[in-house]
C-alpha cells in the first residue's frame, strides 16, 4: 500500500502570503492519480486538484498543484481569509484510494 | 445539480450494526461507483472501499473487510454501507462519494480523473455504551 506523507503538519502564514504544501509518496504515483482536496470545520471536503496539476471546476485559479513521482505540490497564492483548512492529498493505487494525514493551514 | 444526500445521525451499542444510506440525484446513477470514506473525530480520511453501482462489483479495505457490505439500489438511486460489529473505534463521520470509477454506454470500466468531486453531507455514527 502506498502511504502518503504531508508537511509540514501545521503551517501559520498570513493573509496575503504564498503557502506550499508538500505530499510525499512511499513509492511512485501515477499523476493522473494524485488529487488534492480542502476541508473546512463541520464541512465535507472538496475538491481542488486533479491529477497532479488540474484545478477542479470553479476553484480559483490561486490554487496550483505539481510535481510527478514522488514527491507532490500544491501551492495556494495571495492567501484568502476563506483558504485557511485542512488539506489532503489523495491517490488511488489501482484498488483503493489513499490520503495523506492533512496539513493544517492556519492564520498567523 | 449532482448532489448525494444521506441519512441522518446514528446511535449505537457496540456489537450492533449500522446502515447508512446515500441517495443520488442529478446525474445517471448507474454510470459511477461510490466509495465510502470515514473521519474520526478530530482525524484524517479513511477510505473503506468501493462498489460499482454498474454491476455491483466491491473493493474493501483490510481494515474493515467482513465487518463491511456495499450495496446499491438503482430504482432508488441510493448506494449503502453496513458495518457490523462496531466498535467505539468506528465512531466517526462516514461520507459517501463518487467514484473511482465511471462506465460508458458499453459497460466499459474507467478510471474517473475527477474522482470525489461530489460528496454527501456526511453521517456522524457515534458507537457507545
Amino acid at each position: 500500500e502506498i502511504v502518503l506523507t504531508q508537511s509540514p503538519g501545521t503551517l501559520s502564514l498570513s493573509p496575503g502570503e504564498s503557502a506550499t504544501l508538500s505530499c510525499r509518496a512511499s513509492q511512485s504515483v501515477s499523476s493522473i492519480y494524485l488529487a488534492w482536496y480542502q476541508q473546512k470545520p463541520g464541512q465535507a471536503p472538496r475538491l481542488l486538484i486533479y491529477s497532479a496539476s488540474s484545478r477542479a471546476v470553479g476553484i480559483s485559479d490561486r490554487f496550483s498543484g505539481s510535481g510527478s513521482g514522488t514527491d507532490f505540490t500544491l501551492t495556494i497564492s495571495r492567501l484568502e481569509p476563506e483558504d485557511f483548512a485542512v488539506y489532503y492529498c489523495k491517490q488511488y493505487g489501482g484498488s483503493l484510494y489513499t490520503f495523506g494525514q492533512g496539513t493544517k493551514l492556519e492564520i498567523k | 445539480q449532482v448532489q448525494l444526500v444521506q441519512s441522518e445521525a446514528e446511535v449505537k451499542k457496540p456489537g450492533a450494526s449500522v446502515k447508512v444510506s446515500c441517495k443520488a440525484s442529478g446525474y445517471s446513477f448507474i454510470n459511477y461507483g461510490f466509495t465510502w470514506v470515514r473521519q474520526a473525530p478530530g482525524q484524517g480520511l479513511e477510505c473503506m472501499g468501493w462498489i460499482s453501482a454498474y454491476n455491483g462489483n466491491t473493493n474493501y479495505a483490510q481494515k474493515v473487510q467482513g465487518r463491511v457490505t456495499m450495496t446499491t439500489d438503482s430504482s432508488t438511486s441510493t448506494a449503502y454501507m453496513e458495518l457490523r460489529s462496531l466498535t467505539t473505534d468506528d465512531t466517526a463521520i462516514y461520507y459517501c462519494t463518487r467514484g473511482p470509477y465511471y462506465y460508458d454506454r458499453g459497460g466499459n470500466q474507467h478510471y474517473y480523473y475527477y474522482g470525489m468531486d461530489v460528496w454527501g453531507q456526511g453521517t456522524t455514527v457515534t458507537v457507545s455504551s
